[in-house]
């Protein structure tokens, strides 16, 4: 078992939908989860990080967080050509003393116009 | 502010030469990171430092790969000899030492550098 899991996609959703993306995690002692969106030939980019259960909103982007069902989700409302991208669901876990950010395979999004 | 700087920002190299990565951390972040990035894959770290210490290099495969952060600021990635399996894109991320109450763990978030795409033929 990877210890972040997504679905590679692609996702395609029309644009002004919302688009829906999950992630899970393995590590029950983790607290620190983090939305990372990457273009194509680009480097991540931090959009959204979540520490408590619950939602947070930011602007279109809204994270879940369920530690109980280890499980992490990002909801991008009215969705736009220009979210299409791989996004990046990182989770900091703990391997010993260590903090370490571990991320998923990432899924791969398109609006289409 | 200036964001991670990182170059160069492509390199082809034949096998069994080296290559050298640089890379500069935002200003006042403490902690750097290197990743390696296959294609469709996440990035996978490979050796983070606090200040000038390595703390975490169990993933640098020390046969080949070594790193260095000799005053605490900028860092040098280097791989001695390259094998074609290496290309991929190494990148360089940094991040302060927050206050426990700021991230739940006392890490704040990480920003990354563009990255250097490395080819090896």
């Amino acid at each position: 078992q990877k210890e972040v899991e997504q679905n590679s996609g692609p996702l395609s959703v029309p644009e002004g939908a919302i688009a829906s993306l999950n992630c899970t995690y393995s590590d029950r002692g983790s607290q620190s989860f983090f939305w990372y969106r990457q273009y194509s030939g680009k480097s991540p980019e931090l959009i959204m990080s979540i520490y408590s259960n619950g939602d947070k909103e930011d602007g279109r982007f809204t994270a879940q967080l369920n530690k109980a069902s280890q499980y992490v989700s990002l909801l991008i409302r009215d969705s736009q050509p220009s979210d299409s991208a791989t996004y990046l669901c990182a989770v900091r876990s703990f391997r010993g003393s260590a903090r370490q950010l571990t991320f998923g395979s990432g899924t791969q999004l398109t609006v289409l116009p | 502010e200036a964001g991670v700087v990182q170059s160069p920002r492509y390199k082809i190299i034949e096998k069994k030469q080296p290559v050298a990565f640089w890379c500069n951390p935002i200003s006042g972040h403490n902690t750097l990171y290197w990743y390696l990035q296959n294609l469709g894959q996440g990035p996978e770290l490979l050796i983070r430092y606090e200040n000038e210490e390595a703390v975490d290099d169990s993933q640098l495969p020390k046969d080949r790969f070594s790193a260095e952060r000799l005053k605490g600021v900028d860092s040098t990635l280097k791989i001695q000899p390259a094998e074609l399996g290496d290309s991929a894109v190494y990148l360089c991320a940094s991040s302060s030492r927050g206050r426990r109450g700021t991230s739940g763990d006392g890490y704040n978030e990480q920003f990354f550098g563009p990255g250097t795409r490395l080819t090896v033929l």
